[in-house]
């Protein structure tokens, strides 16, 4: 059975930083793109950033661009995402997710909300 | 950047009824990347449909998927109380980009 299961959300202030996790299982890791998505509170969803099965090759979105720094540990089946100066706008729950064969993004983790207040 | 532009907002049907969700693309979408997520309230969204009209393991074949180019649908044919959800169209692009449409909220009529 695919796994994901993220960790490391909580409450952040702005301009600090906090470090997501994401744990998986069940599945060829180092085979897969990894990305993450987050939805704010009552709204839709964003893509924020990606990596190849590598690590070779990285997006972030324009809004997390030079903020958030995204890396995969496939031997431990992990991939993070390393989130500074923080701000009230990325209060969101992130998620992990694959990347299938066709861009879908076929397993998603339960995801981890990062509220950012002072 | 690709917006994709769902329609309706909000769609109120009754059980049985058929569901027809629309997602239209700015520009042109290549080679099929386009997919359907449902997402029901504190849940994380799950894949339905990928590569425009394929289903992902275990949907059922109430929910199918068509269209090309910039316009695509994602119909369910009854629909049972399970759902009632939003759905969202999702478009994979270059440079390991996605994005995704706004969503249509399904609601019991």
């Amino acid at each position: 059975e695919v796994q994901l299961v993220e960790s490391g959300g909580g409450l952040g202030k702005p301009g600090g930083s906090l470090r997501l996790s994401c744990a998986a299982s069940g599945f060829n890791f180092s085979s897969y793109i990894m990305n993450w998505v987050r939805q704010t509170p009552g709204k839709g969803l964003e893509w924020v950033s990606s990596i190849t099965s590598s690590g070779r090759y990285i997006y972030y979105a324009d809004s997390v661009k030079g903020r958030f720094s995204i890396s995969r540990d496939n031997a431990q089946n992990s991939l993070h995402l390393q989130m500074n100066s923080l701000r009230a706008e990325d209060t969101a729950v992130y998620y992990c997710a694959n990347t299938g064969g066709f861009g879908d993004l076929n397993y998603w983790g339960q995801g981890t909300l990062v509220t950012v207040s002072s | 950047e690709v917006v994709l532009t769902q329609s309706p907002g909000t769609l109120s049907l009754s059980p049985g009824e058929r569901a027809t969700l629309s997602c239209r693309a700015s520009q042109s979408i290549s080679s099929n990347y386009l997919a359907w997520y449902q997402q029901k309230p504190g849940q994380a969204p799950r894949l339905l449909i990928y590569a425009v009209s394929s289903r992902a393991t275990g949907i059922p074949d109430r929910f199918s998927g068509s269209g090309s180019g910039t316009d695509f649908t994602l119909t369910i044919s009854r629909l049972e109380p399970e759902d009632f959800a939003v759905y969202y169209c999702q478009q994979y692009g270059s440079s390991l980009r996605g994005t995704f449409g706004q969503g249509t909220k399904v609601e019991i009529k």
